[in-house]
């Protein structure tokens, strides 16, 4: 099974509208973060935000917010008002600990358009 | 100014001639690590590295090598290219603890002919 699945390969959102990039995990760690992180055309990685596994309220960064259902394995990013700087791909990752080792796993990506 | 810095930034080279991309952070983290980003794929982790001298496999280690023999440098090394390494890979840093996030390079944009 993928550990990290995105099942949106592409969306498109009107500007100054809400939209929601979804995301499911699959570990058995009971320790995790997940992450999102936004990569523009330019190339560069940008994190916009972090969810902990024990954290018990969605975690919100300005226009970003986690909608963080545990019991469901599912950490759907939320951006609201929709800017054109928000066209971008949004790659969701999780960060295991276990044992010895502390893997990263990052999903395939959503590639967001934002129209005007 | 807080920054993790590959070098270099695009290299095209041929099947076999070992290469090296640096990697280095001046963030005092602990843990490094690098991935490739293919289309389609997302990033993948390649290896990591949870402090000096302690390296360990990602998802998609065969065909590169990784050394940390300082906290700041965690090269990567292809000691014979092959075309199906053709890629642009990312080196990250970030603080050992689960909840930080990572700091990421420029990307290297690596063609292998």
């Amino acid at each position: 099974a993928q550990k990290i699945t995105q099942t949106q390969p592409g969306m498109f959102v009107q500007e100054k509208e809400a939209v929601t990039l979804d995301c499911t995990y699959d570990t058995s760690d009971p320790s995790y973060g997940l992450f999102w992180y936004k990569q523009p055309s330019s190339g560069e990685m940008i994190f916009l935000i972090y969810q902990g596994s024990y954290d018990q309220q969605n975690a919100t960064e300005g226009r970003y917010s986690l909608n963080f259902q545990k019991a469901r394995k599912s950490a759907n990013l939320v951006i609201s008002a929709s800017q054109l700087g928000d066209s971008a791909m949004y790659f969701c990752a999780m960060r295991e600990v276990s044992g010895g080792y502390q893997k990263v796993t990052f999903g395939t990506g959503t590639k967001l358009q934002v129209i005007p | 100014e807080a920054q993790v810095t590959q070098n270099p930034r695009y290299l095209i080279t041929v099947t076999g001639k070992k290469l090296t991309v640096t990697c280095s952070q001046n963030m005092n983290h602990e843990y490094m690590s690098w991935y490739r980003q293919d289309p389609g794929l997302g990033l993948r982790q390649i290896y990591y590295s949870m402090n000096v001298e302690v390296t360990d496999k990602g998802d998609v280690p065969e065909g590169y090598k990784v050394s940390r023999k300082e906290k700041r440098n965690f090269p990567l090394i292809l000691e014979s290219p092959s075309p199906n390494q053709t890629s642009l890979y990312f080196c990250a840093s970030s603080f050992l603890s689960v909840n930080t996030e990572a700091f990421f390079g420029q990307g290297t944009r690596l063609t292998v002919v």
